[in-house]
């Protein structure tokens, strides 16, 4: 298995505060990804990252920024939590091949509540 | 715009029978990857299979098959002879290259299969 870890795994969270989710990963890998699955959306992209403080918006970004300071970690942060970000979110990790063939690994997922 | 158009919100199988995940794409690009992803009920996401833009032949990874139809800019899953476990939620995704390197990979709503005994 890819060594890809998120934290918190479960969070409950006031209206209003923020909170910073944490993807980490053991394998070295270029690309690093912050969706949000929702029931009749499917995984949403967030934002995401293709490099050590190289990242880019998803479709989903309002609300949300990140940060990549090291290869291996790739944080999420909700600045002013509300209840419409209360979701389970994904992290995601691959490698860049050059002709878009490498699969993506996943997190097992943090589940966020806001209340 | 949607870049992944998957039309089935949920589709029943009787076990051991053939079943079909429609997907379809938007994309410019003549370069591209197209996954499958399977989550069952205990949350984690489980590649499946790959197709390559460039790719001739449809990809194929045991009961797994993927038709690609590049023309009509689909990508179905077939799962053949459906077991009790194959009961998930399926995903298709595509990976793009941008401009400057970076590549991105999106996903569709996804479609929930049951397979019944």
């Amino acid at each position: 298995d890819a060594g890809i870890t998120q934290s918190p795994r479960h969070k409950v969270t006031e209206t209003g505060t923020p909170v910073t989710l944490r993807c980490h990963q053991t394998e070295n890998h270029r690309y690093m990804y912050w969706y949000r699955q929702d029931p009749g959306h499917g995984l949403r992209l967030i934002h995401y990252s293709y490099g050590v403080k190289d990242t880019d918006k998803g479709e989903v970004s309002d609300g949300y920024s990140v940060s990549r300071s090291k290869t291996e970690d790739f944080l999420l942060t909700l600045e002013s939590a509300t209840s419409s970000q209360t979701s389970v979110y994904f992290c995601a990790i691959s490698e860049s091949s050059g002709t878009l063939n490498t699969e993506a690994f996943f997190g097992q997922g943090t589940r966020l509540t806001v209340v | 715009a949607q870049k992944i158009t998957q039309t089935q919100p949920g589709m029943f199988v009787q076990e051991k029978e053939a079943v079909t995940l429609d997907c379809t794409y938007d994309t410019s690009d003549q370069s591209y990857g197209l996954f499958w992803y399977k989550q069952p009920s205990s949350g984690e996401m489980i590649f499946l299979i790959y197709q390559g833009s460039y790719d001739e032949q449809n990809a194929t990874e045991g009961r797994y098959s993927l038709n690609f139809q590049k023309a009509r800019k689909s990508a179905n899953l077939v799962i053949s002879a459906s077991q009790l476990g194959d009961s998930a939620m399926y995903f298709c995704a595509m990976r793009e290259a941008l401009f400057g390197g970076s590549e991105k990979l999106v996903f569709g709503k996804g479609t929930k299969l049951t397979v019944n005994p």
